[in-house]
């Protein structure tokens, strides 16, 4: 069973730029998650779609926004990026909505903003 | 508010000594715990979890978790530590009804030959 997929593993953007942000949950799992992380702040919640519905948002400016498609897949965009916003982008996705249920995070898509 | 302490940033162990990484939680009602492990530019792979029932979970790589309630605390252990258990490791408590995690700052751990 694959995990979760995310695209791309690297990337580079100019400050100013928008960047969009790819992923792939494992088959059958309906809820995805985003988190950044940072050194300085660890890893903070973005969001999370759960059925194409944003369930939840964590505490960051309306630059962050997301969506979720018919097949789960998800992706989240950044605009008008700055110099902080260079982190670890990870997504999760996990099988139902109950929360015993564990996450299952993919590599990650490394952002650096120049 | 619902929160995660990792007291400690690093934990040094000799190999073959047993290991306890510390976590604390303050959340509403019953805790969904869970640790999680990070090698270095990857993701994070699921450990452990603790939902309800015994108080000692037991997880991939011979990981163990102890719950305790009244001292609201999830402490990771293994009675053995390898060289390759190196890593960032990381406590989470999950809130009710959503997929949101908040997690600990983080721990390193450094298994030494």
């Amino acid at each position: 069973k694959a995990g979760v997929t995310q695209t791309p593993r690297y990337l580079i953007k100019t400050r100013g730029q928008q960047v969009t942000l790819s992923c792939s949950p494992i088959s059958g799992h309906r809820s995805v998650s985003w988190y950044q992380q940072t050194p300085g702040q660890g890893l903070q919640f973005l969001f999370e779609y759960f059925s194409e519905t944003q369930r939840n948002k964590g505490n960051f400016p309306g630059r962050f926004s997301g969506r979720q498609f018919s097949n789960s897949r998800s992706e989240m965009n950044v605009s008008t990026l700055e110099l902080g916003d260079s982190a670890l982008y990870l997504c999760a996705s996990s099988l139902a909505e109950e929360r015993n249920t564990e996450a299952f995070f993919g590599q990650g898509t490394r952002l650096t903003v120049v | 508010a619902q929160s995660v302490a990792q007291p400690e940033d690093q934990v040094n162990v000799a190999e073959g000594n047993p290991l306890t990484v510390k976590c604390t939680y303050s959340v509403s009602g019953n805790p969904y715990l869970f640790w999680y492990v990070q090698y270095p530019n990857r993701g994070l792979q699921f450990l452990l979890k603790y939902i309800t029932g015994d108080n000692l979970v037991k997880g991939s790589y011979g990981f163990e978790a102890e719950f305790n309630k009244s001292q609201t605390s999830f402490h990771l252990k293994k009675p053995s530590a390898l060289v390759s258990d190196s890593a960032l490791y990381f406590c989470a408590v999950r809130l009710f009804n959503t997929g949101k995690l908040i997690f600990g700052q983080g721990t390193t751990l450094q298994v030494k030959p």
